[in-house]
C-alpha cells in the first residue's frame, strides 16, 4: 500500500518568515495530493491540493509543488502569521485509500 | 446535512464493553473513510468504503474492529471488547466520486475514552 513520509515533525518560525513542509510517497499510481490543516481540537480541513498533471499550484500565501519523478511534494507558506499555527498533514491517493503523513506542527511566533 | 456528522461526540466506556460509532456523510458522497487519531498523533487509516463495499480494510487493527455502510450513506464503526489503547478520536470523512482523488470532508470526530 501507499506510504507517506512527512518532515519535519515540528517547525518553529518567526512571523513573516516562510515555512516549508516536505512529503514523499511510495506508490507511483498516486495522482492526488491534498494538504490539510488541523487547528487544536478541530477537524482537519483542506487548504490546497494538487493533481499529478500539474507541477505547482498557488493560492495567495500558500503554494504546493509536486515532483512525480522523485515522488516528492512540498507545501510552502510565505509571510507566516500566528493564525497559521496548526498541524499540517500531507496525503496521497490514487484509486484506493487516502493515506496521510504523520503531520507537522507549525508554530509561528509573533 | 451540510457536512459530515458523527455521533456521539464523546463516549466513555468501560474496558471490555462494545461501542458503536456513527458517521453520516455528505449526501451523494460515495467514498467514506474512517481514521483514528490518538492524542497528538497523526491520522491512522482504518477502512475505506466505495458505496457499500469496503475495497480497503487493511487498517483495521484487530478483529475487534469492524465497520459497515448501508444505503451508500450511514456508516457504523464497531469496536468489540474495548481496550484502553482504543482511546482516541475517531474521524470519519467522505468525498464525491468513484476514486479517492477528490476533496475529503471530515466530521468533528468521536472522542472515545476507555476506562
Amino acid at each position: 500500500g501507499e506510504n507517506v513520509e512527512q518532515h519535519p515533525s515540528t517547525l518553529s518560525v518567526q512571523e513573516g518568515d516562510s515555512a516549508v513542509i516536505k512529503c514523499t510517497y511510495s506508490d507511483s499510481a498516486s495522482n492526488y495530493f491534498p494538504w490539510y490543516k488541523q487547528e487544536l481540537g478541530k477537524r482537519p480541513q483542506l487548504i490546497i491540493d494538487i493533481r499529478s498533471n500539474v507541477g505547482e499550484k498557488k493560492d495567495q500565501r500558500i503554494a504546493v509543488t509536486l515532483n512525480k519523478t522523485a515522488k516528492h511534494f512540498s507545501l510552502h507558506i510565505t509571510e507566516t502569521q500566528p493564525e497559521d499555527s496548526a498541524v499540517y498533514f500531507c496525503a496521497a491517493s490514487g484509486y484506493s485509500t487516502l493515506t496521510f503523513g504523520k503531520g507537522t506542527m507549525l508554530l509561528v511566533s509573533p | 446535512g451540510a457536512g459530515v456528522s458523527q455521533s456521539p461526540s464523546n463516549k466513555v466506556t468501560e474496558k471490555g464493553k462494545d461501542v458503536e460509532l456513527r458517521c453520516d456523510p455528505i449526501s451523494g458522497h460515495t467514498a467514506l473513510y474512517w481514521y483514528r487519531q490518538r492524542l497528538g498523533q497523526g491520522l491512522e487509516f482504518l477502512i475505506y468504503f466505495q458505496g457499500n463495499s469496503a475495497p480497503d480494510k487493511s487498517g483495521l487493527p484487530s478483529d475487534r474492529f469492524s465497520a459497515e455502510r448501508t444505503g451508500e450513506s450511514v456508516s457504523t464503526l464497531t469496536i468489540q471488547r474495548t481496550q484502553q489503547e482504543d482511546s482516541a478520536v475517531y474521524l470519519c470523512a467522505s468525498s464525491f466520486g468513484q476514486g479517492t482523488n477528490t476533496e475529503a470532508f471530515f466530521g468533528q470526530g468521536t472522542r472515545l475514552t476507555v476506562v
